[in-house]
């Protein structure tokens, strides 16, 4: 079985300041990471994902990742937060040996980012 | 826009009746998957459809159903509801062939039991 844990419900970080969003993730075999955003009233949103290779990931808006095998983790980082990152940040994982066809994500339960001006 | 269309956006309902969710997928996409968003169990997965037939089964309710049609569009069930139902459903839909895509996320279905 495979799960992710996001040990904060909220982050709170000064406009400028970085930012980091935890996460950590528990699979059989190897992971495929995935980081989402939730904006209010809106669909989750594919930030970035790391399936092999380099350990750190770039992705959309400024945000990365950085994936550590040893720790099981996959934080989600951003050298400079800007108040419209304010949104529900949501870590999900793929375990390489699920069944065939079978690709659903498994999803942390989210982290609440307000970025404070 | 992710190209996932969800309809309705709200529904508001009483205990004990039945509603249908309807989903389409990205142009292409031949797999689809829902999953309910609540606050205390956050997002949870309930099935996937792949081009017609169910791939996986994850927290699904008996009173839940869901079906893939010919045309990919999909569709969930549910009934008898209860006031415990009332969630944030989307469903989601992924390249065809590989596993290593990500999902892409439909806005939602917001459903209120009353």
């Amino acid at each position: 079985a495979q799960s992710v844990a996001q040990p904060e419900d909220q982050v709170n970080v000064a406009e400028g300041n970085p930012l980091t969003v935890k996460c950590t993730y528990s699979v059989s075999g190897n992971p495929y990471l995935f980081w989402y955003v939730q904006y209010p009233n809106r669909g989750l949103q594919f930030l970035l994902k790391y399936i092999t290779g380099d350990n750190l990931v770039k992705g959309s808006y400024g945000f990365e990742a950085e994936f550590n095998k040893s720790q099981t983790s996959f934080h989600l980082k951003k050298p400079s937060a800007l108040v419209s990152d304010s949104a529900l940040y949501f870590c999900a994982v793929r375990d390489m040996e699920s069944g065939a066809g079978s690709y659903q994500l498994t999803f942390g339960k989210g982290t609440k980012l307000s970025v404070i001006p | 826009d992710s190209g996932v269309t969800q309809t309705p956006k709200h529904l508001i309902t009483a205990t004990g009746q039945r509603v249908t969710l309807r989903c389409s997928p990205r142009s292409g996409d031949l797999s689809v998957y829902w999953y309910q968003q609540s606050l205390d169990q956050g997002l949870q997965f309930l099935i996937q459809y792949y081009n017609g037939e169910e791939r996986a089964k994850g927290n699904i309710l008996e009173r839940f159903s869901a079906q893939q049609f010919p045309d990919l569009h999909s569709e969930l069930n549910l009934s008898s509801l209860e006031l415990g139902d009332s969630a944030l459903y989307f469903c989601a839909s992924s390249v065809v062939g590989t596993s290593i895509g990500e999902l892409f996320f439909g806005e939602g279905s917001r459903l209120t039991v009353l």
